[in-house]
C-alpha cells in the first residue's frame, strides 16, 4: 500500500534562509500531490497542488516540485520568515476502490521553525 | 465570514455516552468530509459525501454515523464513546466529486473521552 514519508525531525532554520522540506512516498505515482499548512489548534490550510504532469509550481515564495521518478516532492519557502513557523503536510490522491472516486492519504507532516 | 465551520469546537465527555457534532460550509462545494486526526498528528479520512451522498466510509465503527441533510451540512453522530476516540475531529470540503482538488477545513472539535 501507498506510504507516505516527511521529515519527521522538526527543521529549524534562519529568518530569511530557504527551507526544503520532502515528502516521498513508496508506491505508484499518484495524479497529484498537495502541499498544507497546519498552525497548532487549527486546521489544515492548502498551499499548493502539482500534478504528475508538472515538474515545478509557484505561488509567492512558495516553489513545490514533483519527482515521480525519484518518488519525491520538494517543497520550498525562500526568504523564511517567523511567520512561516508551522507544520507542512503532504497529501496524495489515492484510488478508492471502484468507481472515480479518490481520497487522499497524508504524510505525518514536518516541523518547521524560523528563528528571527 | 468562516468558510467552513464546526461546533463545539471542545467536548470532553465520559466513556459510554453519545454526542454530536455539527459541520456547515458556506462555500457551495459538492463535497464534504469527515478526518479524525489523532496524538501522533496523522490525519485520516473518515467518511465523505457528494450532494448527500455517501461516498467514502473508510472502515469506521458502526457507533460513528455521519448525516448529511443537505449538501452545506455534514454531522457527525458518535454513540457509545470510547477512550481511543479521543481525537481531533476536522471537517472539510471541495468543489467536485470527491478527492479531487484542494480542501477547505474547519477548526477542528477536540474530543476529549474520559
Amino acid at each position: 500500500s501507498q506510504k507516505i514519508e516527511q521529515n519527521s525531525e522538526a527543521l529549524n532554520i534562519q529568518e530569511g534562509k530557504t527551507a526544503t522540506l520532502t515528502c516521498n512516498y513508496t508506491n505508484y505515482s499518484p495524479a497529484y500531490l498537495q502541499w498544507y499548512r497546519q498552525d497548532p489548534g487549527r486546521g489544515p490550510v492548502f498551499l499548493l497542488l502539482i500534478r504528475e504532469n508538472e515538474k515545478e509550481k509557484r505561488k509567492e515564495r512558495l516553489k513545490v516540485t514533483f519527482d515521480t521518478t525519484l518518488k519525491q516532492s520538494l517543497f520550498h519557502i525562500t526568504a523564511s520568515q517567523p511567520a512561516d513557523s508551522a507544520t507542512y503536510l503532504c497529501a496524495l490522491d489515492h484510488p478508492h476502490r471502484a468507481g472515480n472516486n479518490r481520497k487522499l492519504i497524508w504524510g505525518l507532516g514536518t516541523s518547521l521553525a524560523v528563528n528571527p | 465570514d468562516t468558510a467552513v465551520s464546526q461546533t463545539p469546537k471542545y467536548l470532553v465527555t465520559q466513556m459510554g455516552n453519545d454526542k454530536s457534532i455539527k459541520c456547515e460550509q458556506n462555500l457551495g462545494h459538492d463535497t464534504m468530509y469527515w478526518y479524525k486526526q489523532d496524538s501522533k498528528k496523522f490525519l485520516k479520512i473518515m467518511f465523505s459525501y457528494n450532494n448527500k451522498e455517501l461516498i467514502i466510509n473508510e472502515t469506521v465503527p458502526n457507533r460513528f454515523s455521519p448525516k448529511s441533510p443537505d449538501k452545506a451540512h455534514l454531522n457527525l453522530h458518535i454513540n457509545s464513546l470510547e477512550l481511543g476516540d479521543s481525537a481531533v475531529y476536522f471537517c472539510a470540503s471541495s468543489i467536485g466529486r470527491v478527492g479531487t482538488g484542494e480542501l477547505f477545513f474547519g477548526e477542528g472539535s477536540r474530543l476529549t473521552v474520559l
